[in-house]
């Protein structure tokens, strides 16, 4: 079975402070992505990546940024947390190589940030 | 106008009852179709998926794509209460990094 793990499950952050959330997955895929999910507006992806040390911005690259030294894991750094980033935070992974068609993507359990 | 509409529910039926769950897009480059399932404090499981257009059915599930409407829905027989959760659809086109484009989700309820 495909396993994607987040650090946390719930957080809680001040305004300011820099964040890191965590996923692995032990799957060896290629292809890593972070989203948010926030009611009314879906998932939306902020950043993938195709490869280590790979990133391309997603639909809503602002006010976050990536890591991925390594192959299984891949970081969301929010540089100065603000109340807006409060949300549901998803990381996935992804069979294939580079612009395969296929998607099937495995979702990690979710990290509820909140920001006050 | 979002790429991707799907009404937001929530639906509430009773079990055994058939299900029709629908999303509508303007994207004409989308190829691949897929249903994800959430459950409540889970990430989303990939359900169905579907190139291009046709039915598929898996057990008391068939995906359909009308490609010419712009139109895919999810049909669920015989509901179960195990069954309540978000449907979120979502599709992609071909190159590009594939990236999914998710509608807003379905919150169902199948009551006993």
């Amino acid at each position: 079975d495909v396993k994607v793990t987040q650090s946390s499950r719930y957080l809680v952050k001040r305004t300011g402070e820099k964040v890191f959330l965590e996923c692995v997955q032990d799957m060896d895929h290629e292809n890593m992505f972070w989203y948010r999910q926030d009611p009314g507006l879906g998932l939306r992806l902020i950043y993938f990546s195709y490869d280590v040390k790979m990133k391309e911005k997603g639909d809503i690259p602002e006010g976050y940024s990536v890591s991925r030294e390594k192959k299984e894991r891949f970081s969301l750094i929010l540089e100065s947390a603000s109340t807006n980033q409060t949300s549901m935070y998803l990381c996935a992974s992804r069979t294939g190589t580079g612009y395969s068609s296929y998607n099937e993507q495995f979702f990690g359990p979710g990290t509820r940030l909140t920001v006050l | 106008q979002k790429e991707v509409e799907q009404d937001p529910g929530p639906l509430s039926v009773p079990e055994g009852a058939i299900v029709s769950l629908n999303c509508t897009y303007s994207n004409s480059a989308f190829q691949y179709f897929m249903w994800y399932r959430q459950y409540s404090r889970k990430g989303p499981e990939l359900l169905m998926y579907t190139y291009s257009s046709g039915n598929k059915e898996d057990g008391r599930f068939t995906a359909q794509v009308d490609k010419s409407s712009k139109y895919i829905s999810l049909f669920i027989r015989d509901s179960q209460p195990s069954d309540s959760a978000t449907y979120l659809c979502a599709m992609s086109g071909t190159g590009g990094g594939n990236k999914l484009t998710f509608g807003t989700g379905t919150q169902l309820k199948v009551e006993l």
